[in-house]
């Protein structure tokens, strides 16, 4: 059974540390996305990947957040340093091609930043 | 600016009826709607889509309605069962179907036995 798995499932952080969150997509998937979920803003886009290779991180910000494919099987979202407004749901997907109907969402990862 | 926005938070309806889940959007570039179910503590799962080209499309007892002129697309359940019970996101493209998808904020849906 295919899966995109993420690690870890919850992380509760003091402000200021870095964070990392990270995701192994479907095997063969070659689009790699994350998304963040909040009550305020609901689900937003922040980066994907396609190949490896970043199209787009522009919903992402810049001065504190990073995204990487480090290799096919594990991309990577770090938040440094984290702040109490990063506290959301980040979602990890992966597709086989570039159409989001075929995308398969994670679980997700928690983060509290206190 | 929410481009897309589903302005029911929740939805209440009886096993067996019909369930309405509605989105409009403002973006007169999207071109591109889908809908996505979620359960607790799980990642959305694709539901059903429809391209700007129809104005209906139907996948066993989910059907999606696309009114163009008014900007509105709407999911219909019938008939509604308990497994139904999850939060809703209506999500729309403006490249017919490409990865930037821009999420409405969801309906909570409950349907009770």
């Amino acid at each position: 059974d295919a899966r995109v798995t993420q690690t870890p499932r919850h992380k509760v952080t003091e402000m200021g540390q870095e964070v990392t969150m990270r995701c192994q997509p479907i095997l063969g998937h070659n689009t790699v996305f994350w998304y963040r979920q909040t009550m305020m803003q609901g689900l937003e886009l922040l980066a994907y990947f396609r190949n490896r290779a970043p199209l787009d991180d522009s919903g992402m910000p810049k001065d504190r957040f990073s995204a990487e494919m480090p290799d096919a099987t594990l991309a990577t979202l770090k938040i440094q340093p984290s702040e109490p407004r990063d506290s959301a749901v980040y979602f990890c997907a992966s597709g086989p091609d570039r159409w989001a109907t075929e995308a398969f969402f994670g679980q997700g990862t928690r983060l509290t930043v206190v | 600016d929410q481009q897309v926005k589903q302005n029911s938070p929740s939805l209440s309806v009886q096993e067996g009826r019909i369930s309405i889940l509605n989105c409009d959007y403002t973006n007169s570039m999207f071109d591109y709607f889908l809908w996505y179910k979620k359960y607790p503590a799980e990642g959305p799962t694709f539901l059903i889509s429809i391209s700007s080209i129809k104005d209906k499309n139907e996948d066993g007892r989910f059907t999606v309605f696309l009114n163009k002129s008014a900007k509105h697309l709407s999911l219909h359940i019938v008939p509604s069962q308990p497994g139904d019970s999850a939060v809703y996101f209506c999500a729309a493209s403006a490249q017919g179907g490409s990865e930037k998808l821009v999420f409405g904020k969801g309906t909570k849906l409950t349907v009770n036995p």
